[in-house]
């Protein structure tokens, strides 16, 4: 079982409202990532990290940012949420290749469906 | 343009029979491939993972293939329980990128029913 959190697991916001999706990992990973999916359609990379003070944009545009200031802590932010905004978005992370593990095995969290109305 | 497609969308099956799900891919240069296991609202966790040289893995009722010349896999699944039901979704890494970019099909929709 991968030990990566994310809070809150549903939230329903009012337009404009800024909010911040929560993920942490205690597993050391030094690579996180932020996806978005839409019901029936494929994960899309919105934003990963390398590291500490690390974030690049994903694949697929986003209005939302994102911080790492801790190694275990990967929290995205939405400054104006928009009905557009609807959807799940799932964090997970991986490590640099340690011994006997693939380098890209990706551990992802629970989710947080948000709507926006 | 990498692509990972999966068939059939969707599949209902009875309790204890055998299924099979199947996943092409054109993604290149290729690293190695996985079966995730998405349960309604969670998030997905890797079943298996085969690269370049390996044809089949298994993991309990679960046994994937991988035909790297023709870019096809499958997942078998063996006595389906009602705890099967789920997305299955195949994911393609490449190797172009220190990233490991990962390319991920839209996933089988599997119901497993008494």
């Amino acid at each position: 079982e991968a030990d990566i959190y994310q809070t809150p697991r549903y939230l329903v916001i009012g337009t404009g409202k800024k909010i911040t999706l929560e993920c942490s990992q205690t597993m050391g990973h030094d690579k996180m990532y932020w996806y978005q999916q839409d019901p029936g359609m494929e994960l899309h990379l919105i934003h990963y990290s390398y590291g500490v003070n690390s974030t690049e944009k994903g694949d697929l545009s986003s209005e939302s940012t994102v911080s790492r200031i801790r190694t275990e802590h990967f929290p995205l932010t939405l400054e104006s949420a928009r009905p557009s905004h609807t959807s799940q978005y799932l964090c997970a992370s991986s490590d640099s290749g340690r011994p006997g593990r693939s380098e890209d095995e990706q551990f992802f969290g629970p989710g947080t469906r948000l709507t926006v109305l | 343009k990498n692509q990972v497609e999966q068939s059939p969308q969707s599949l209902i099956i009875l309790e204890g029979k055998n299924c099979t799900l199947q996943c092409n891919y054109t993604v290149s240069p290729f690293s190695n491939l996985r079966w995730y296991k998405q349960d309604t609202g969670r998030g997905p966790v890797s079943l298996t993972i085969m690269t370049f040289s390996e044809n089949t893995k298994s993991n309990g009722r679960y046994t994937a293939t991988l035909d790297a010349d023709t870019k096809q896999s499958s997942l078998h699944i063996t006595a389906s329980q009602l705890s099967d039901s789920a997305s299955y979704i195949c994911v393609v890494s490449d190797r172009g990128s220190t990233l490991g970019r990962l390319y991920f099909g839209r996933g089988t929709q599997l119901t497993v029913w008494p």
